[in-house]
């Protein structure tokens, strides 16, 4: 069945960008109608949905977001990315990507923690 | 955006009771398209039920959805001890996709 996982830096000083990638594994992610999502979690909160990338590069993303944010894919490596730039503390969160069927999450990655500090 | 408010916050019972959680959009959800999810501590979350009912492959027949429009409830017939977990409905009938802030199940 389809897994995820994603990976990147836990450490990220303020007003750099936070660069992830979510390596899929047991589906081809060019396969279908899906979109592959990126959700963050702050520390003891809720879910905050980031946005999402079909396979032909098609994006949506969050408006909140949206400025700072740039989700892209490498069919070839089965991968997708999330960059987000200017970090500041309040972006500090668990991280998780997600294959959107097409717009419900599942399944999803085991999360990572990324924080925003000097 | 279409705000989801979810009651109550936190919710306290037995194993074998029953559990009703619910979730309130501040607009109608556009094709019932409502999600329930499942998050233990340290765990992603785990999809429960789509399109407001429709069960996810391999969700036991305890964990059901209701409702339309702007209501919606997930129902847990006869807790487990597995069960007590946070749980968030999402909406994905309108742009951007939304979370309710959650409601955390614990045993009484």
């Amino acid at each position: 069945q389809v897994q995820l996982q994603e990976s990147g830096p836990g450490l990220v000083k303020p007003s750099q960008t936070l660069s992830l990638t979510c390596t899929v594994s047991g589906d081809s992610i060019s396969s279908g109608n899906y979109y592959w999502s990126w959700t963050r979690q702050q520390p003891g909160k809720g879910l905050e949905w980031i946005g999402y990338i079909h396979h032909s590069g098609s994006t949506h993303y969050t408006p909140s977001l949206q400025n700072r944010l740039t989700i892209s894919i490498d069919t070839s490596r089965n991968q997708f990315f999330l960059h987000l730039t200017s970090v500041t503390a309040a972006d500090t969160a668990v991280y998780y990507c997600a294959k959107a069927v097409p717009v419900y999450f599942d399944p999803w990655g085991q999360g990572v923690l990324v924080t925003v500090s000097s | 955006e279409n705000v989801l408010t979810q009651s109550p916050g936190t919710v306290s019972l037995s194993p074998g009771e029953r559990a009703t959680l619910s979730c309130r959009a501040s607009q109608s959800v556009a094709g019932n398209y409502l999600a329930w999810y499942q998050q233990k501590p340290g765990q992603a979350p785990r999809l429960l039920i789509y399109h407001a009912y429709n069960r996810a492959t391999g969700v036991p027949d305890r964990f059901s959805g209701s409702g339309s429009g702007t209501d919606f409830t997930l129902t847990i017939s006869r807790l487990g001890p597995e069960d007590f977990a946070v749980y968030y409905c999402q909406q994905y009938g309108s742009s951007p996709i939304t979370f309710g802030q959650g409601t955390r199940l614990e045993i009484k």
